[in-house]
């Protein structure tokens, strides 16, 4: 099945931005917002962002989710070491009656 | 506090089966859907199936349909997985996550193996 496009890896210094990019199609990231989550080496994903570009309660304001047409957008300001993780971004593609998920950005604060 | 576990995995032959379970706490499981999600070692997120609040609808990922069966008991809080038929690419740890991926639990390890 299809999958989102997300770049395999992003380096980025301590306090610097990061902004990590999701791409898609009109069926999928065009049409049904993304959800962006974050995993940790060794943990299960945790929810970054929602559909609506939302962040859950305890989320770091230094995060922030947009999206324009097919392609979506986590940028977070900033960079601490706890930081360094790898980034998904998921959507639900309503041609292909499933959730496609990116291949991950591996995300390293140097 | 939401809680999910899962339970079932472990070591199997190809062609053999397993049943996963995910037992849910903290949130009204009954009013969401829920996803499995898998992740083969080294290797990305896979989505593997959806379940609706109700029961229905179900879909599946391609790469499982026809031999794994997503299920749900709401009056137990549980979630199943029934896989059959497995192959050596489906070696993975399995997540159940909840809602629109909000909570996820630790992870059941699956290996198939001769």
């Amino acid at each position: 099945q299809a999958g989102l496009t997300q770049p395999p890896s992003v380096s980025k210094g301590l306090r610097q931005t990061a902004t990590l990019t999701c791409t898609g199609n009109r069926n999928n990231v065009g049409n049904q917002g993304v959800v962006w989550l974050q995993q940790r080496q060794g943990h299960p994903p945790k929810l970054l962002a929602d559909r609506n570009n939302n962040r859950p309660s305890g989320i770091s304001e230094r995060m922030s989710a947009a999206r324009s047409g097919d392609t979506a957008s986590l940028t977070i300001a900033g960079l601490l070491a706890e930081d360094e993780a790898d980034y998904y971004c998921s959507a639900w593609d309503n041609s292909l009656n499933s959730w496609v998920f990116g291949g991950g950005t591996k995300l390293t604060v140097l | 506090e939401v809680q999910l576990v899962e339970s079932g995995g472990g070591l199997v032959q190809p062609g053999g089966s397993l049943r996963l379970s995910c037992a849910a706490s903290g949130l009204t499981f009954s009013s969401f859907g829920m996803n499995w999600v898998r992740q083969a070692p080294g290797k990305g997120l896979e989505w593997v199936s959806h379940i609706s609040s109700s029961g229905m609808p179900k879909f599946y990922a391609e790469y499982v349909k026809g031999r794994f069966t997503i299920s749900r008991d709401n009056a137990k809080n549980l979630l199943y997985l029934e896989m059959n038929d497995l192959r050596a690419e489906d070696t993975a740890v399995y997540y159940c996550a909840a809602k629109v991926f909000d909570y996820w639990g630790q992870g059941t390890v699956v290996t198939v193996s001769s």
